[in-house]
């Protein structure tokens, strides 16, 4: 079955300056990759998406690339925000969502 | 739309007691699935379904059944609860996986202990 890992576990960056996080997946049957923004105590929610047939996709300060040859995907968020701490999920897609193990990003005023 | 509702939102059992999760959409959508998240940690798969009378195992489905008899709910049952099983359960929908309209909705979880 699928399986996605995700680098780092924890990312701790200064206001403004950007964030990366990586993912890899195994089953390159896997067609799309969404992106979850989770903060303390909450739901799970999509921040950004991207397709199998696309190789890179922005809205506003967050971008998601794509490389399939190498079944890797990341998500960079420019000018970071303290409201852009929380947990970051990657995920990968086949008939089911399987998702990485999370990326715990904080953000200093 | 409410979206996906949860019930209850707090619960706490004691070993070897079952209980039932209830998990409903109004969204028509046909995938639901239901995942645990242990503290500090991401979203395992327990089930899922792709539309009414049917059922499928995701990672972590040992102690744990499902049913879907309508597209709106999907229940997650436990039988003879262990303490393993404290965890904060998220209940979700999407109308397709393969399409355009495969956005999963959450909803505002469960959270259970077991003591």
């Amino acid at each position: 079955g699928e399986n996605v890992e995700q680098h780092p576990s924890t990312l701790s960056v200064q206001e403004g300056d950007s964030a990366v996080i990586k993912c890899t997946y195994s089953d390159s049957a896997s067609n799309y990759f969404p992106w979850y923004k989770q903060e303390l105590g909450k739901r799970p929610q999509l921040i950004i998406d991207i397709r199998s047939n696309v190789g890179e996709k922005k809205d506003q300060r967050i971008a998601v690339t794509l490389n399939k040859t190498a079944k890797h995907f990341s998500l960079h968020i420019t000018e970071t925000q303290p409201e852009d701490s929380a947990v970051y999920f990657c995920a990968a897609v086949t008939d089911k969502l399987i998702f990485g193990t999370g990326t715990r990003l904080q953000v200093f005023p | 739309n409410a979206g996906v509702t949860q019930t209850p939102k707090f619960r706490i059992l004691k070993i070897g007691q079952s209980m039932t999760l209830q998990c409903a959409q109004d969204m028509n959508h046909n995938y639901m699935y239901w995942y645990r998240q242990d503290p500090g940690m991401g979203l395992k798969l327990i089930y899922y379904s792709v539309g009414a009378g049917i059922t499928d195992k995701g990672e972590v489905p040992n102690g744990y059944n499902v049913s879907r008899s309508t597209t709106e709910d999907f229940p997650l049952r436990l039988e003879l609860a262990a303490p393993s099983q404290t965890s904060v359960y998220f209940c979700a929908s999407s109308y397709s996986v393969r399409s355009s309209y495969n956005e999963q909705f959450f909803g505002p979880g469960t959270r259970l202990t077991v003591l």
